[in-house]
């Protein structure tokens, strides 16, 4: 079964610019989980999708979004972006996120996003 | 807010050696997660656990899930130098299974 796979994997964008990632949960998996990780702060939770509809969200500004799709894919935006925002994106999928033993989450590669 | 308390921050040990790290928190988890990650790529699930005093094995890998269920162990026997890598733990935050928060990592870096 194929895993978790992210698109791009490496992203250099501008100050003000907005960028769009993207996120294919392994199949049969329902909820998609995204997560900032830093040097500083360590991996920080974004949002959470599930069936199409943001469960769970993060201590994060508005400017971050995302979405997911009728096929559990999922993309995560950010408008006006900032050099904080230079992180590694991380998407994670789990069969439907609510039993116990069938909620584990499994990561993907993840995106890197330079911010210049 | 909760927080993951991982221990030691890093670790530089001998091939063969035994390791042992350990994750506390003030609250209570029903699930325990231990993640392995290499440079530049997402975390690797190693282990899970769910109820608490559970024991469980992944190969050289060991952990057990308290019994106060407030922390959580990871030992690596014999360590080989794959082993290196940051090792996370992970529990599903205020009970949320879609939200997990981390522990700040544990650096094994393994001298051959």
């Amino acid at each position: 079964k194929a895993g978790v796979t992210q698109t791009p994997r490496y992203l250099i964008k501008t100050r003000g610019q907005q960028v769009t990632l993207s996120c294919s949960p392994i199949s049969g998996h329902r909820s998609v989980s995204w997560y900032q990780q830093t040097p500083g702060q360590g991996l920080q939770f974004l949002f959470e999708y599930f069936s199409e509809t943001q469960r769970n969200k993060g201590n994060f500004p508005g400017r971050f979004s995302g979405r997911q799709f009728s096929n559990s894919r999922s993309e995560m935006n950010v408008s006006t972006l900032e050099l904080g925002d230079s992180a590694l994106y991380l998407c994670a999928s789990s069969l439907h996120s609510i039993t116990p033993g069938t909620d584990t989450q499994y990561f993907g590669p993840g995106t890197r996003l330079t911010v210049l | 807010g909760q927080q993951l308390n991982q221990s030691p921050q890093s670790m530089f040990i001998q091939e063969g050696e035994d390791v042992s790290m350990n994750c506390t928190s003030s609250s209570i988890f029903n699930t325990w997660l231990w993640y392995k990650q290499d440079p530049g790529e997402g975390p690797v699930l190693l282990i899970a656990l769910y109820k608490a005093g559970e024991l469980t094995s992944n190969g050289r890998l060991t952990a057990q899930f308290g019994i106060t269920r407030k922390d959580s162990f990871l030992n690596i026997s014999a360590s080989i130098p794959s082993d290196v890598g940051i090792y996370f733990c992970a529990g599903p935050s205020d009970g949320n299974t879609g939200k997990l928060i981390f522990g700040q990592g544990t650096t094994l870096q393994v001298k051959p």
